[in-house]
């Protein structure tokens, strides 16, 4: 078996500020994902990055950076916190694509006061 | 574009009642099917995926069948425990539109009460 670790667990930032999430797996996949889950809105997708030092836009790319640097790791970057903003952004990997099972992190919530 | 839409929560049970939560889905081809669930705290797992039309896939006694021609994968159980409070999700992925995206309902928060 394996994990993904998602740090840190806990966010506060303030508006306007860069703040980065990031996030590993030891599953040894080759895709990676970063989510946002917004009460009532679902998991939309920000990034995914089909192999190391590839990135693919999602549908709420912007406002967000990303970075896949090694095959474990994928960090996000929020490139301007938004004052109350509120979400949950999830990390998943999968071993073949969007087909096969994708395994989640616990997650970051990030706060924007 | 790719859709899925799914009942909209909460929805509350009592314990020992039957379970079914509305998935349907738009895709221009035969998507693979699946079922997520949250628990709290924790980040979406599998419940089961479908890959194929007409099959049905199973875990822990859920279940819910691929339905090409009603384009529909509701998901059901016959008796839920209060160990089912969880956030489920309905998603897709299309091979043939992007085979890395996978494609998420809006969630459907079950409240199961002892």
């Amino acid at each position: 078996g394996g994990i993904i670790t998602q740090t840190p667990k806990f966010l506060i930032g303030q508006e306007g500020q860069k703040l980065t999430l990031k996030c590993q797996q030891n599953f040894n996949h080759d895709t990676m994902y970063w989510y946002r889950q917004d009460s009532g809105k679902g998991l939309r997708l920000i990034y995914y990055s089909i192999t190391e030092n590839d990135l693919q836009k999602g549908d709420l790319s912007e406002g967000y950076d990303a970075s896949r640097e090694k095959k474990s790791s994928f960090s996000l970057t929020v490139t301007s916190a938004q004052k109350n903003e509120m979400a949950v952004f999830l990390c998943a990997s999968s071993i073949l694509g969007g087909f096969a099972e994708q395994f989640f992190g616990p997650g970051t919530r990030l706060t924007v006061l | 574009g790719d859709s899925v839409t799914q009942t909209e929560g909460p929805v509350t049970l009592s314990e020992g009642t039957s379970l079914t939560v509305n998935c349907s889905y738009e895709t221009k081809q035969y998507p693979t099917l699946f079922w997520y669930v949250q628990y709290p705290g924790e980040g979406p797992q599998l419940l089961f995926k479908v890959p194929k039309a007409n099959e049905k896939g199973s875990n822990r006694g859920f279940e819910a069948t691929y339905n090409k021609e009603a384009t529909s994968f509701h998901l059901q159980k016959a008796s839920v425990q209060e160990s089912d409070s969880a956030v489920y999700y309905c998603a897709l992925s299309d091979r043939d539109t992007n085979a890395y995206k996978v494609i998420f309902g809006k969630g459907t928060h079950l409240h199961v009460l002892p």
